[in-house]
């Protein structure tokens, strides 16, 4: 059982605007900057978002991140078929003194 | 750009001791963290543990009782070694860079392709 806690799946179709949420506690999400990842099947994970919705070189503007306490969002707009894949959100926890994640997304664009 | 590449045997026997590198190319090793995380089959990821360039370690209480990690700054490579492995410790194991900001934002990036090892007899 994962420490940050995701919904199993998602779906969306062409266009649409869809949220992934990722819940922690105060140690974790509640202290620090989620980062979120996506992962396409035999791929590595690829950094999508970090320290409070920055993003990468080469990551659309389409993906954006934010965080209300415990809880943090990765919002995808103008889907498309190529962000069919897992999602991963993860955090420092500052008990453990390493990192969480979260059991992992997969978003289906319908 | 900076690329990882985890390295190791493929089929560990039950008991004895897994041993992953993980080689950095295209960067230096110096001045950032260094992780190791794992997704066993069907499961979310797990991070196992990290080392400074400078050799001071942490790990997963979970697994801290069996787990060893080490750098080698002259080959740009980092280490795992975990002991006494059984069927759960079967997973993808992935090597990754943490790198932290002093105002305490940290971020893993890039990640390598995961290296999947299994425990069998």
């Amino acid at each position: 059982q994962s420490v940050l806690t995701q919904p199993p799946s998602a779906s969306g179709t062409p266009g649409q605007r869809v949220t992934i949420s990722c819940s922690g506690g105060s140690s974790n999400v509640g202290s620090n900057a989620v980062n979120w990842f996506q992962q396409l099947p035999g791929t590595a994970p690829k950094l999508l978002i970090y320290s409070y919705n920055q993003r990468p070189s080469g990551v659309p503007d389409r993906f954006s991140g934010s965080k209300s306490g415990t809880s943090a969002s990765l919002a995808i707009s103008g889907l498309q078929s190529e962000d069919e894949a897992h999602y991963y959100c993860a955090a420092w926890d500052d008990s453990l003194n390493g990192w969480v994640f979260g059991g992992g997304t997969k978003l289906t664009v319908l | 750009q900076v690329q990882l590449q985890e390295s190791g045997p493929g089929l560990v026997k039950p008991s004895e001791t897994l041993s992953l590198t993980c080689t950095v190319s295209g960067g230096s090793i110096t001045s950032y963290y260094w992780s190791w995380i794992r997704r066993p089959p069907g499961k979310g990821l797990e991070w196992i543990g990290y080392i400074y360039y400078s050799g001071s370690t942490n790990s997963n209480p979970s697994l801290k009782s069996r787990v060893t990690i080490s750098v080698d700054r002259s080959k740009n490579q980092f280490s795992l070694r975990l002991s006494s492995v059984t069927a759960a410790d079967t997973a993808v194991y992935y090597c990754a860079r943490e790198q932290r900001t002093i105002v305490g934002g940290r971020w893993l990036d890039p990640w390598g392709q995961g290296t999947l090892v299994t425990v069998s007899s």
